[in-house]
């Protein structure tokens, strides 16, 4: 079955550190792997958008990577900023042609 | 150029009733793809339309149906409502196929059922 996991649920971090959130998938024929970011009671935006023959997208202060072979895809956010605050989840293509997300982890950055 | 809209934003229905909720994707998108988003199973995919075609289907229950028109707006239709479906409902369209496409997503329709 194919699944994608992110790990923690929740993160809270000082207001301008660096950090990474993880992102795992069980099946390494991945087309594509999508961040999104939610607000509370809102749509998803998206952020970024990684193909199976790339290895990392960057948009401003954020960076994603993606490693097939070790089933992971991270995403790095510089500088935090309250305004950063909401749950990010990723989502995978594989071949079944639909998006496959993860659970989210819910980021709060601490002023 | 205009983004995902969705309507209406919020409803409130009663056991046994049927709901319908509209998708308008962004202009020249053909994909239009339908979530159900819970708190307990996140985010599940519903099915796909292209070109007024459902290319994909996730595992809901024959209740959930849906269509897409010429114009590319879509359209879902819930029957015999369940407590359980109360769910935020998102579509998200995009260019062509979602496989290699960013998928842009509405603000759903939030469904309560008592």
């Amino acid at each position: 079955k194919q699944e994608v996991t992110q790990i923690p649920a929740a993160l809270s971090v000082p207001e301008g550190e660096n950090l990474v959130l993880n992102c795992s998938f069980t099946d390494s024929a991945i087309y594509n792997l999508q961040w999104f970011r939610q607000d509370p009671g809102k749509g998803l935006t998206s952020l970024l958008l990684i193909q199976s023959s790339q290895r990392e997208q960057t948009s401003g202060r954020l960076n994603a990577s993606l490693d097939k072979s070790s089933g992971r895809s991270t995403l790095y956010i510089a500088a935090s900023q309250p305004g950063d605050s909401a749950t990010y989840l990723c989502a995978a293509y594989f071949g079944n042609e639909k998006l496959t997300f993860g659970t989210g982890t819910r980021l709060t950055i601490i002023p | 150029k205009a983004g995902v809209t969705q309507t209406p934003r919020y409803l409130i229905k009663t056991r046994g009733q049927q709901v319908t909720l509209s998708c308008s994707p962004i202009s020249g998108h053909r994909s239009v793809s339908w979530y159900q988003q819970t708190p307990g199973q996140g985010l599940q995919f519903l099915f796909e339309y292209f070109s007024e075609t459902q290319r994909n289907k996730g595992n809901f229950p024959g209740r959930f149906s849906g269509r897409q028109f010429s114009n590319s707006r879509s359209e879902m239709n819930v029957s015999t409502l369940e407590l359980g479906d109360s769910a935020l409902y998102l579509c998200a369209s995009s260019l062509e196929t979602g496989r290699v496409e960013t998928q842009y997503f509405g603000p759903g329709t939030r469904l309560l059922v008592l």
